[in-house]
């Protein structure tokens, strides 16, 4: 059974670093094709994809979020980290972990995903 | 910001049928690269509903997605109140080197 789960800070304040983490379990990080991603959705808006890191270590980010981003992992504790630095009030969005089912570290979906967790930025 | 297109919203009565699409372009759907359609409740973590044209164990076959070109649909027969939800496409863009979501289409059960 795969679960993933949340945590980190549910307020900060703007221009200040966030940094999530997502627990695993029910799968490893190191079989091949795995990967976990991050993605965001606003209060009222629509999700939006952040980041990926998969069992070899490459990585994705979005172009439009990319300077601000990075995701690492650590096989041995079941864990993925997102760190977004210089938080703006229009990061304050509800960000959800997700299992990425695929062949290749290309492609495939987020077949698992957290409960998410709310995060507002404001000071 | 989300380079998949798909309708606001759509609704239907109870036992209608309803499609949502998804346009996207030829750096994405236009590609090798699966549609992958979520189902999401305000609250909750989305649901894979589709991949590919596949469907996960457990999901009705009441839904079901196609893709032509750089579209793709999802079609719900049946309609039924627990329907009622948010549902997102999903594909990867070659160009961004990334994953894209749709805007999100809001189905209302009448």
């Amino acid at each position: 059974q795969i679960t993933l789960k949340e945590s980190g800070p549910t307020l900060v304040k703007p221009t200040q670093t966030l940094t999530l983490t997502c627990t695993f379990s029910g799968f490893s990080l190191s079989t091949s094709g795995v990967g976990v991603g991050w993605i965001r959705q606003p209060p009222g808006k629509a999700v939006e994809w952040l980041a990926v890191i998969y069992w070899n270590d490459n990585k994705r980010y979005s172009p439009s979020l990319k300077s601000r981003l990075t995701i690492t992992k650590d096989t041995s504790k079941n864990q993925v980290v997102l760190t977004m630095t210089n938080m703006d009030p229009v990061d304050t969005a509800t960000y959800f972990c997700a299992h990425r089912r695929g062949a290749t570290d290309t492609g495939g979906n987020f077949d698992y995903w957290g409960q998410g967790t709310l995060v507002t930025v404001s000071s | 910001q989300s380079v998949l297109t798909q309708p606001p919203s759509v609704s239907g009565a109870p036992g209608q049928r309803v499609t949502i699409s998804c346009t996207g372009s030829n750096s994405n759907i236009g590609t090798n690269y699966d549609v992958h359609w979520y189902q999401h409740l305000p609250g909750t973590a989305p649901k894979l509903l589709i991949y590919g044209n596949n469907r996960p164990s457990g999901v009705p076959d009441r839904f079901s997605g196609s893709k032509s070109g750089t579209s793709s649909s999802l079609a719900i027969t049946g309609l039924q109140a627990e329907d009622e939800a948010d549902y997102y496409c999903q594909s990867y863009d070659i160009s961004l080197s990334g994953y894209v979501f749709g805007t999100g289409t809001k189905v209302t059960v009448l």
